[in-house]
Formats: C-alpha cells, sequence, structure tokens
C-alpha cells in the first residue's frame, strides 16, 4: 500500500526559530499533497494544499508567510515553520494519494513543541 | 462552519459489544465519506470508505451505513475489542477520494476488557 512518510517525528525549537519538516511519497508520486495541524484532543484542520510545480493554496486563516510550502518534487513537500512561536506547537500531518480515485494515506506526524 | 459533525465525542463500550459512531454533513457536494482511525501520536489510518450510491459497506467488523436523504452516516464496530480503542473520525470529500478531506471533529473510543 501506499506509504507516507514524515519527518522528524518529533521536534523541539525555540521561540524565534524556524523549522522544517519534511512529507516523502515512498513509494508513489504525489502530484498533490495536504498538510493538516491538530491540536490535542481536537480534529484535523486542513492548512494547504501543496502542488508539485506551483503555490501552495492555503486555507483561510492560515499564514503563508509563517508557513512555508516547497514541494519541489513528485515525492517530497516540506513546510517550514518560520519564527515558531509556543502557540505554534501542534502535530502536524501530511496526507497524500496515488491518484484521484485512491484514498488519502497520511504520514505518521510530526509533533512540533516551541519553547 | 464546521461542515461534519460527528457524534459522541466519547465512547466507553464493553468488550464484545457494538460501537456506534455517528456524523451528519451540510455540504451536498461530498460524494466520498472515509472512515479513519488514530491512536496517539500516530497519524489516520484509513479504515473504510464510502460512496453514496450505496447504503451499506462492510469489511469485517467495521460497517459504514449511509443515508443520503438524511445526510447521515455512521460506523459500527461490532464485537468491539480493546485494541479498537482510539479516535476515530469521519471524513468528507468531494469528487475524488484523493481529494482533500473535511474531518469530523472525532470520537475517542474506549473498549473495556
Amino acid at each position: 500500500g501506499a506509504v507516507v512518510s514524515q519527518h522528524p517525528s518529533r521536534v523541539i525549537c525555540k521561540s524565534g526559530t524556524s523549522v522544517k519538516i519534511e512529507c516523502r511519497s515512498l513509494d508513489f508520486q504525489a502530484t498533490t499533497m495536504f498538510w493538516y495541524r491538530q491540536f490535542p484532543k481536537q480534529s484535523l484542520m486542513l492548512m494547504a494544499t501543496s502542488n508539485e510545480g506551483s503555490k501552495a493554496t492555503y486555507e483561510q486563516g492560515v499564514e503563508k508567510d509563517k508557513f512555508l510550502i516547497n514541494h519541489a518534487s513528485l515525492t517530497l513537500s516540506t513546510l517550514t515553520v518560520t519564527s515558531a512561536h509556543p502557540e505554534d506547537s501542534s502535530f502536524y500531518i501530511c496526507s497524500a494519494s496515488i491518484g484521484d480515485n485512491s484514498p488519502l494515506h497520511f504520514g505518521n506526524g510530526t509533533r512540533l513543541t516551541v519553547t | 462552519q464546521q461542515q461534519v459533525k460527528q457524534s459522541p465525542q466519547s465512547l466507553i463500550v464493553q468488550k464484545g459489544g457494538i460501537s456506534i459512531i455517528n456524523c451528519a454533513y451540510e455540504n451536498t457536494a461530498f460524494d466520498y465519506f472515509p472512515w479513519y482511525q488514530q491512536f496517539p501520536g500516530k497519524g489516520p489510518a484509513l479504515l473504510i470508505a464510502i460512496r453514496p450510491d450505496v447504503s451499506e459497506k462492510k469489511e469485517g467488523r467495521f460497517t459504514i451505513s449511509f443515508n443520503k436523504s438524511a445526510k447521515q452516516f455512521s460506523l459500527h464496530i461490532m464485537d468491539s475489542q480493546p485494541g479498537d480503542s482510539a479516535t476515530y473520525f469521519c471524513a468528507a470529500s468531494t469528487e475524488n477520494a484523493g481529494n482533500m478531506l473535511t474531518f469530523g471533529g472525532g470520537t475517542r473510543l474506549m473498549v473495556k476488557p
């Protein structure tokens, strides 16, 4: 089955620094990947749609200059949290699909803690 | 505006019992309805999914019931086991299964031995 890999699984950073999270599709190519954020005991909220070779599409209320998304290849999308603050601490999860009629598969998430 | 409403928020079931989780949606353009299971610290994993052209789909102990006119769908877990204890999310998307998902609020299921 399709495998989506995220790295790192956990990261702790100091306030004001930037953190990059990688999302890879291991055995398939993904022209589109989705980035979600999940706060403790809450649901997944879509942050942005990452499109290979073009700009990401951000959901309302998500700052594109703070959450930089790069989808430079068909197997890799990155999310960079810039100038992180404690309120950015969350569980970030990416997802991708093999194709239009195949379901979304999720990575195992990245737990970001900003101190 | 929450487009997919899920209930209950938490559920406790005895081992061997039936777990039932309900979802309701508002957007009539939704035409793909998956259920995901999530364990703590892990990403969601697809359990089972349904499209509006059928009213029920069963895979092992998991069954989705779908009511298009009421815009509701539910997950039934038969013979619930302690290993089923997790958070379950219903979701919906338009057009394609690989399209972006709108998630329900989640249900934390605990199956007591």
